[in-house]
């Protein structure tokens, strides 16, 4: 099994949707982070957390939400999705004094 | 001017060859750095930290200039499999973030 397991790994929604992309991790790490990536474009944060009860908004939060439900999982939703949220979205952790582990990426259409 | 700067490329390559790039940092305050490789459509995955006295893994080879704020990272014996893109990315001290360039797009010819 991923040590960062992304699911759904692709998405078709329509605009004004609510949809939800999760996240889960087996490494134990407590820092987990959600970045979308666009075409020639670099990564970008939108949320992250450093534990279960820690959440912090990145760059570009506007339109998202998340939720830490235990230390394993962390998931991203958009409340009302619109199609510039089209985009390829990968979760991410982090140990100590680490470089990031990567999901597969869910890549994300808005219709 | 952006935290982290990469040349965008493509550098086109012929297989068998050397090539490095560069990335710069604006913040002097930065404490770690990373090379990470990703494919077309994957996830980035770490290639190889990058340490003060400079650090090689084989064919791979990462260097740190702290006076000029720059990392850079030599590839030899360049293979076919070494065409992806490569993301420079650092780590401010007191920052649990990592901030990310955009990426180098690197493809080896035949």
């Amino acid at each position: 099994d991923a040590d960062v397991t992304q699911t759904p790994r692709n998405r078709i929604t329509k605009t004004g949707k609510r949809i939800m992309l999760e996240c889960s991790q087996t490494k134990g790490h407590d820092r987990m982070y959600w970045y979308r990536q666009d075409p020639g474009l670099g990564l970008q944060l939108i949320y992250y957390s450093f534990d279960v009860k820690d959440i912090n908004k990145g760059e570009i939060s506007d339109g998202y939400s998340v939720s830490r439900q235990a230390q394993a999982k962390f998931s991203l939703s958009l409340e009302s999705a619109i199609p510039n949220q089209t985009a390829l979205y990968f979760c991410a952790t982090q140990g100590d004094g680490e470089g990031y582990t990567f999901g597969s990426g869910t890549r994300l259409t808005v219709v | 001017r952006k935290e982290v700067e990469q040349d965008p490329g493509p550098f086109n390559v012929p297989e068998g060859a050397t090539v490095a790039f560069n990335c710069t940092y604006s913040n002097s305050a930065s404490q770690s750095f990373f090379w990470y490789r990703q494919d077309c459509r994957k996830e980035p995955k770490l290639l190889m930290s990058v340490y003060s006295s400079g650090n090689e893994d084989g064919r791979f080879t990462a260097q740190l200039n702290r006076a000029s704020q720059y990392i850079s990272l030599l590839i030899r014996d360049s293979k076919l499999s070494d065409s992806a893109t490569y993301l420079c990315v650092v780590n401010m001290l007191g920052n649990e973030k990592l901030t990310f360039g955009t990426g180098t797009r690197l493809t080896i010819i035949p």
